[in-house]
């Protein structure tokens, strides 16, 4: 069964600092892979996605992720954080065929401090 | 683009009385997903329709919760009775084409918050 491990629950950073939030997952093949934002009494808004070829992919809001087959990850990345960054994080796999079943990670709360 | 619509945003209920929530996914969305977060944890998939039809249903429970999708556009979830457990918000998305990941991008409304007291 596919999954997703996000260990890091809370993460706190300096504005203008950058972020890494990390992400493993498991599938059998090559899987299909999201970031999502959550900001506090919303919906999940997609911030980039992993399909195939370049394995750095670029979002929206300067996120970029970068795919890494060999350790099953698929970490978030931000090089300068701005103080309206602060959301929950939500990565997510869904197999590459098929009716797509998206499964979540448990989120990570990035809380920005001035 | 109007984007998925989601109603009502917040419910108040007791334990052992019903509630439903209604969802209108985007124009032209053949899929659509109900989501349960509950605080704390990431989105569980409850329920995927294709269309009118049910794709996958595995994790809904089916003796207090049901979901409909008539005539493939808008669907309704309900729970009869709710327990304090089911205490959540309800997270209703649609996505365009199921066959295609590379165009399976899931938009998700704001949520329906469910309290049960």
């Amino acid at each position: 069964a596919q999954s997703v491990t996000q260990p890091d629950i809370h993460i706190t950073v300096s504005e203008g600092a950058s972020l890494e939030l990390r992400c493993n997952y498991s599938y059998g093949a090559t899987p299909y892979l999201f970031w999502y934002v959550q900001s506090p009494g919303q919906g999940l808004q997609l911030l980039l996605k992993y399909f195939s070829g370049d394995t750095l992919v670029q979002g929206i809001k300067g996120f970029e992720a970068e795919f890494k087959r060999s350790q099953s990850s698929f970490n978030l990345r931000k090089p300068s954080v701005h103080w309206s960054d602060a959301a929950e994080y939500f990565c997510a796999v869904g197999p590459s065929g098929g009716y797509q079943k998206v499964t979540f990670g448990i989120g990570t709360k990035l809380q920005v401090i001035p | 683009e109007a984007g998925v619509a989601q109603s009502p945003r917040y419910k108040i209920i007791e334990k052992r009385q019903s509630v439903a929530f209604w969802c209108n996914p985007i124009s032209g969305h053949a899929t659509l997903y109900w989501y349960q977060q509950i605080l704390g944890q990431g989105p569980k998939l409850l329920i995927q329709f294709q269309n009118n039809g049910v794709v996958d249903d595995s994790q809904l429970p089916k003796d207090r919760f049901s979901a409909e999708r008539l005539k493939g556009v808008d669907s309704t979830l309900k729970i009869q009775p709710a327990k304090l457990e089911d205490s959540a918000v309800y997270l209703c998305a649609s996505s365009l084409r199921r066959t295609r990941p590379d165009s399976g991008e899931l938009f998700f409304g704001e949520g329906s918050r469910l309290t049960v007291l």
